[in-house]
């Protein structure tokens, strides 16, 4: 079954709204989350790196007060898109690196974000 | 932070055939990888995971990992059109961030 949760799947909305995505990883503590996105036919980029309880790390060119992440518990990172605008639709992803080594990532099912 | 390249494709092989994606990675201290595919509009999903110079063998899968040369490769036998799909190779990477190349897009055609 799914070790990381992410909620909603799909999200529909206004221009001007704010958007909030949670991922939450189920059976063991992630203090660190990464989240992603991907728009239509190109690859998965990396945002920013969350993790818990400390300020997100955001990729270069990545808005850190347009994309808002607070990774407040051990089990749960959220995305915060704040008046998301037509160009933010995209495919947003986060994923969890396991408690293991040598273990991939456990990647969320992903938030198709829609912005009309 | 770990990097890998591979080829975008698209690689199209016609049905029953063998599939051959390659990946190549710049952290020689790169210990284990895992080959992850992604339909369009669904998130990675892991098909595979080699840590061990040579073949490992999964089904219709097989990887192959050469640490002298720095490259991971993924062989699809009798390759079907659910098979159609993009391909990402990445290195285990512990809490360090990955940087995902394009990934091969794979179609296979009937």
């Amino acid at each position: 079954g799914a070790v990381v949760s992410q909620h909603p799947s799909w999200v529909i909305c206004k221009s001007g709204t704010s958007v909030k995505i949670e991922c939450r990883s189920l059976d063991f503590q992630a203090t660190t989350m990464f989240w992603y996105r991907q728009f239509p036919k190109q690859s998965l980029m990396l945002m920013a790196t969350s993790n818990e309880g400390s300020k997100a790390t955001y990729e270069q060119g990545v808005e850190k007060d347009k994309f808002l992440i607070n990774h407040a518990s051990l089990t749960l990172s959220t995305l915060t898109v704040t008046s998301a605008h037509p160009e933010d639709s995209s495919f947003y992803i986060c994923s969890a690196p396991a408690a293991t080594d040598n273990q991939p990532q456990h990647f969320g099912d992903g938030t198709r974000l829609s912005i009309l | 932070q770990k990097e890998v390249e591979q080829n975008s494709g698209p690689l199209s092989v016609p049905e029953g055939a063998i599939a051959s994606l390659n990946c190549t990675y710049s952290d020689r201290g790169s210990q284990s990888f895992f080959w992850y595919r992604q339909y369009s509009g669904k998130s990675p999903e892991l098909i595979m995971f080699i840590y061990s110079n040579g073949d490992k063998e999964d089904g219709r899968f097989t990887a192959q990992l050469n640490k002298a040369s720095q490259y991971v490769s993924l062989l699809i036998r009798d390759s079907q059109p659910s098979d159609s799909a993009t391909y990402l190779c990445a290195p285990w990477a512990g809490y360090q961030k990955v940087t995902f190349g394009t990934g091969t897009k794979l179609q296979v055609i009937p």
